[in-house]
């Protein structure tokens, strides 16, 4: 079965520290990897998808993460934060062909000044 | 800009009585997507519409319905809200049915069953 998880229900950081929110995955075949990121009582906004190629892929507002296949992670990284980055943060992955989504469970990132 | 549009945000009913959610896309996306979302949880697909072909989830119960008229709009049935459905609805839509396609996600409808 395929899968993603999220270590880490919530992680802490302060405004301009490095914020990293982990997920690894459990994939058959090469793996489409997706984040989204939600804010209070909003939907879900897509931030960022592996599909092929550069294992680094850049994303919206400033995110970015990594594709480690050895480590069959995909974790998601902004070099400074803001507190406006404070939400709930998602990794998906596609568990069938149809493209249905498998979420992790979520991690909640709270970034203070 | 394109965008996914749910009515209304807040949403209130009485336990039992039929409630219907709305969701409206100008993507022109072939598939869209209905999810039941509870307090931060992951969101839990209902299921989905690839065109007119209508395919549901095993584990979602029979009281929820729902409607796809046209491509941009899709409606979201209760037939007979518990307590236990009370949760925020998410509408999504994505290009095609395809892994790699990202899903664009409507703001949400909460809903309250009193």
């Amino acid at each position: 079965a395929q899968s993603v998880a999220q270590p880490e229900d919530q992680v802490n950081v302060a405004e301009g520290n490095p914020l990293t929110v982990k997920c690894t995955y459990s994939v058959s075949g090469n793996p489409y990897l997706f984040w989204y990121v939600q804010y209070p009582n909003r939907g879900l906004q897509f931030l960022l998808k592996y599909i092929t190629g550069d294992n680094l892929v850049k994303g919206s507002y400033g995110f970015e993460a990594e594709f480690n296949k050895s480590q069959t992670s995909f974790h998601l990284k902004k070099p400074s934060a803001l507190v406006s980055d404070s939400a709930l943060y998602f990794c998906a992955a596609p568990f069938d062909s149809w493209g249905k989504l498998q979420f992790g469970a979520g991690t909640q990132v709270v970034v203070t000044p | 800009d394109a965008m996914v549009i749910q009515n209304p945000r807040y949403q209130v009913t009485q336990f039992g009585k039929p409630v219907t959610l709305s969701c409206s896309q100008t993507l022109n996306h072939n598939v869209m997507y209905w999810y039941q979302q509870k307090s931060s949880q992951a969101p839990k697909l209902l299921f989905h519409y690839y065109d007119k072909d209508f395919n549901n989830e095993a584990d979602t119960p029979d009281n929820f319905q729902s409607r796809r008229p046209n491509t941009s709009f899709c409606f979201l049935d209760i037939r007979s809200p518990g307590l236990g459905d009370a949760a925020m609805y998410l509408c999504a839509t994505s290009r095609a049915r395809e892994g790699y396609n990202e899903q664009f996600f409507g703001p949400g409808t909460r809903l309250t069953v009193l």
